[in-house]
């Protein structure tokens, strides 16, 4: 089975500033990772994934992780955030059985 | 695409009644998943249904609560009879058959048992 652990509840940031997410996961066997987003009162959204092939992702808005095997991490980070990041994100691991299991999920509040 | 349906967005409801939560997947897809987020314990899978076949249900928390999947296009997770420690927001997501292939997620159900 597996285990996502999100090191970090809430994380308050200046706008502009870069912000980091931290996603630790336990799991034995190979894994796909997932980060999504919910904005206030609606469902999650996928922000990105690493199925394979290069470890480092990125989506359309800016957002980029990476997988590092070895430290089973697969840590969120955005150089330069926008009020409208302001939301709560969530790190989630399947494997073969596409079943995920998600994260506590870290707040992100950006403020001016 | 309209993407995954869920009705009622809002519920509420007194302590006893039987409440039934609706979703449609988005078309073609052939897994879907119902969830419960609360803040007490985050997100939960409850069931999970492939080609309308129940394939994992031990997320169910006790037999007060049963779901179905009669055909391709809907879905029903029902409660009954229902408790306050049932509140939650209830999530919908559906998926395509493949490798890899990413789960999409109803906008949820707000239920409230009081």
């Amino acid at each position: 089975a597996q285990s996502v652990t999100q090191l970090d509840s809430q994380v308050p940031v200046f706008e502009e500033a870069p912000v980091e997410l931290r996603c630790n996961y336990s799991s034995s066997v190979s894994v796909y990772l997932f980060w999504y987003v919910q904005y206030p009162n609606q469902g999650l959204q996928l922000l990105l994934k690493y199925l394979s092939g290069s470890t480092l992702v990125e989506s359309i808005n800016g957002f980029e992780a990476e997988f590092n095997k070895s430290q089973t991490s697969f840590h969120l980070r955005k150089p330069s955030v926008h009020i409208s990041d302001t939301a709560e994100y969530f790190c989630a691991v399947s494997g073969d059985d596409y079943k995920l299991s998600f994260g506590a999920g870290t707040t992100v509040t950006v403020r001016a | 695409d309209a993407g995954v349906i869920q009705s009622p967005r809002h519920e509420v409801t007194e302590m006893g009644q039987e409440v039934t939560l609706r979703c449609k997947p988005i078309s073609g897809h052939n897994s879907l998943f119902w969830y419960r987020q609360t803040m007490m314990r985050g997100l939960e899978l409850l069931i999970y249904f492939n080609n309308n076949v129940p394939i994992d249900d031990s997320g169910m928390p006790e037999d007060r609560f049963s779901a179905k999947m009669p055909n391709a296009s809907f879905s029903t997770l029902k409660i009954q009879p229902s408790e306050p420690r049932d509140s939650a927001v209830y999530f919908c997501a559906s998926r395509a058959r493949g490798w890899g292939e990413t789960q999409y997620f109803g906008p949820g159900t707000r239920l409230l048992v009081l």
